[in-house]
Order: structure tokens, then sequence, then C-alpha cells
């Protein structure tokens, strides 16, 4: 069982918006801004999308944003392209004893 | 452009230890902007996060609490990749691989690791299974 919770799906159509979120506690998500955001396409390695809560690696387009409040970190995608379906893991520092915790990913459909 | 290459065996017998390598090219494994993890990702227990080696003036190494008694990470200046050791294991272990990169971030010129991964090797899927 995975450390923070995310939807196990979601859906869009194109151009449409989605936001995923990924709730932790007050020892990961709530107690740091340190949340990123990966991306996963079938049979390839994570990339990551947001970082510092935030903020986008260079080459990530402006459809992709993120927020946290309190507990919970969101990512939204707007504008939502077929390209865009994929699995989406949250991710959180958890201090210096666990280190870091991931979300259990949510796989995103676009209709 | 950084591109990491994992090499190692994709089939290993329980008990024994499991190996892989980490080639790093467009940086280096010393590097003080960066930190050198090692991933796993299994359908029965997601992305987990195994541990990490950097350079600070020294070298310093963190593992998950799991697996800490199981794990070592390592690294090699001379042929600028990392690697990882997993002994005993059993299927549980069974997973794909992932090495990956940790860039850091600077605060008043102090330089933090995240867990922010940027780079990704290919990832080896890794049978335990005599």
């Amino acid at each position: 069982q995975s450390a923070l919770t995310q939807p196990r799906s979601v859906s869009g159509s194109p151009g449409q918006s989605v936001t995923i979120s990924c709730t932790g506690t007050s020892s990961d998500v709530g107690g740091y801004n340190i949340v990123s955001w990966y991306q996963q396409h079938p049979g390839k390695a994570p990339k990551l999308m947001i970082f510092d809560v935030t903020k986008r690696p260079s080459g990530v387009p402006d459809r992709f944003s993120g927020s946290k409040s309190g507990n919970t970190a969101s990512l939204t995608i707007s504008g939502l392209q077929a390209a865009d379906e994929a699995d989406y893991y949250c991710c959180s520092y958890a201090g210096n004893y666990k280190y870091v915790a991931f979300g259990g990913g949510t796989k995103l459909t676009v209709l | 452009q950084v591109q990491l290459q994992q090499s190692g065996p994709g089939l290993v017998k329980p008990s024994q230890t499991l190996s892989l390598t980490c080639a790093i090219s467009g940086d280096i494994v010393s590097s003080d902007s960066a930190a050198w993890n090692w991933i796993r990702q299994s359908p029965s227990r997601g992305l987990e996060w195994l541990g990490r080696t950097y350079y600070r003036s020294k070298w310093f190494t963190d593992y998950a609490q799991p697996v800490k008694s199981r794990i070592t990470i390592s690294s090699d200046i001379s042929k600028n990749q990392f690697a990882l050791q997993l002994n005993s294991v059993t299927p549980e272990d069974t997973a794909v691989y992932y090495c990956a990169r940790d860039f850091a971030t600077v605060t008043s010129g102090i330089y933090y690791y995240y867990f922010y991964m940027d780079v990704w090797g290919q990832g080896t899927t890794v049978t335990v299974s005599s």
C-alpha cells in the first residue's frame, strides 16, 4: 500500500481539464513544500513534470500545473491531449527517516 | 544531454545478490549538484525508492528502511557509474529497477536533494526465481 493516496483513474475529453489529487499526512505532503509529479507511459521510465509543488522543468508544457493545500497536493492538466494519456505519480519528501513517499498512481484516460 | 545506461542480469536466484550498474554520460557521479538513486516498480508495491548516493566532499548514502539491512549503493569515479547490490533476494524483490539522477536545489548556498528525479535509466526487469 502506497504512502500517498491517489485516485486509481481519471478521465477527460480532449481540450478539457482534469485534476489528480494526492493525499498524504503532515509528515509528508503537509509538512513540506517538496512535492513532485511524474508522468509514465507504458513501458517507459517516469518523467518529471512538476517539482517544488508548482514548478515545471524545462520542456514541460504550461498546461501542467501543481498546487497544494494542507495534506493534499494536486496536478491539473488543462487542454487535454491524447499524448497526456499515461499514469501519473505524486511524490513527497517525508523527512530524514523515511526520506520519500510515492503515491499509488493514477491512470489518466483521454476519451 | 545526461543519459543513464543500466546493465545487469534480469534473473536472480532466491537468496542470492541482485547487482545492477548505472553508467552516467553527460554528468559526473561526483557532482555536488546531483544525487544518484535506485528506484524499483512492481504491480504490487508501485514505485519504491531504495536508496541514493551523493558526494559532498565525501560520499554519503541513504537507504530506505525496508531494505536497509540488505542494500549497498556504491560509486566508481573512474568509470563514472554507480551500482546497486541487494542481498538475500526473494520473489518479493521481483520488479523493474531504475537508476535516476536527483538534481539539487540550492538555498542560501546549501545543496538539497529532494528526490526531483529528472533523468532516468531505461529500467531493468529483474525476476527472482529458481
